[in-house]
């Protein structure tokens, strides 16, 4: 049973360039959150998916935005690169809208310059 | 503003011996504590989570005690091995919300 994947596992990108990241949810499960690590800290939560919407959202701009597809993967957008969005970001999934039981995937390293 | 607030930020403990993180929020609305070990270079993966009905939960090796009325939890990891060196992560959501996460605590376990 595969768990939570993402890819790239890499990325460079240059300052007020775009990236997408994805994410494909472990095996039934259904609810798909991201979140921005920075080096050295605990994980920011960026927003949660649940029935290709968002139903949730923490502090971050506009320039964060995001989707998910009818089998449950999940994209994050980020416009207008900043050098502080460097960061790991990680997708979380989980079943249903309790968000007990979340598995992380291994993330993906976006380096901004 | 840190909702949960995590200490020490790092841990240097003899293999054998116990580790001990503690965790503090303010929040009455969080209804979930998982905590979460994260290797260099790696996701967070979830070790044990604890609902605020219990007061300690215990899986192998890692225990999880909780204090609703001082709205503390803390995790203790019994015989501590060089492979549990790590990063612990604790957090607290209200159930069905997003999680707010500790600042993390290097675990380093010296053979």
């Amino acid at each position: 049973d595969a768990g939570v994947t993402q890819s790239p596992t890499h990325l460079i990108k240059t300052r007020g360039q775009q990236v997408t990241l994805r994410c494909s949810p472990k095996s039934g499960h259904d609810t798909v959150s991201w979140y921005q690590q920075a080096l050295g800290q605990g994980p920011q939560f960026i927003f949660q998916y649940y029935e290709e919407e968002e139903r949730q959202r923490g502090n971050f701009p506009d320039r964060f935005s995001g989707h998910q597809f009818p089998n449950y993967s999940s994209e994050l957008n980020v416009n207008a690169l900043l050098l502080g969005d460097s960061a790991l970001y990680l997708c979380a999934s989980s079943f249903g809208t309790a968000n007990t039981e979340a598995f992380f995937g291994q993330g993906t390293r976006l380096t901004v310059v | 503003q840190q909702q949960v607030k995590q200490s020490p930020q790092s841990l240097i403990v003899q293999k054998g011996g116990i580790s001990i993180i503690n965790c503090a929020y303010e929040n009455t609305a969080f209804d979930y504590f998982p905590w979460y070990q994260q290797f260099p270079g790696k996701g967070p993966a979830l070790l044990i989570a604890i609902r605020p009905d219990v007061s300690e939960k215990k899986e192998g090796r890692f225990t999880i005690s909780f204090n609703k009325s001082a709205k503390q939890f803390s995790l203790h990891i019994m015989d501590s091995q060089p492979g549990d060196s790590a990063t612990y992560f604790c957090a607290a959501s209200p159930l069905g919300n997003q999680f707010y996460f500790g600042t993390g605590t290097s675990l380093t376990v010296i053979p």
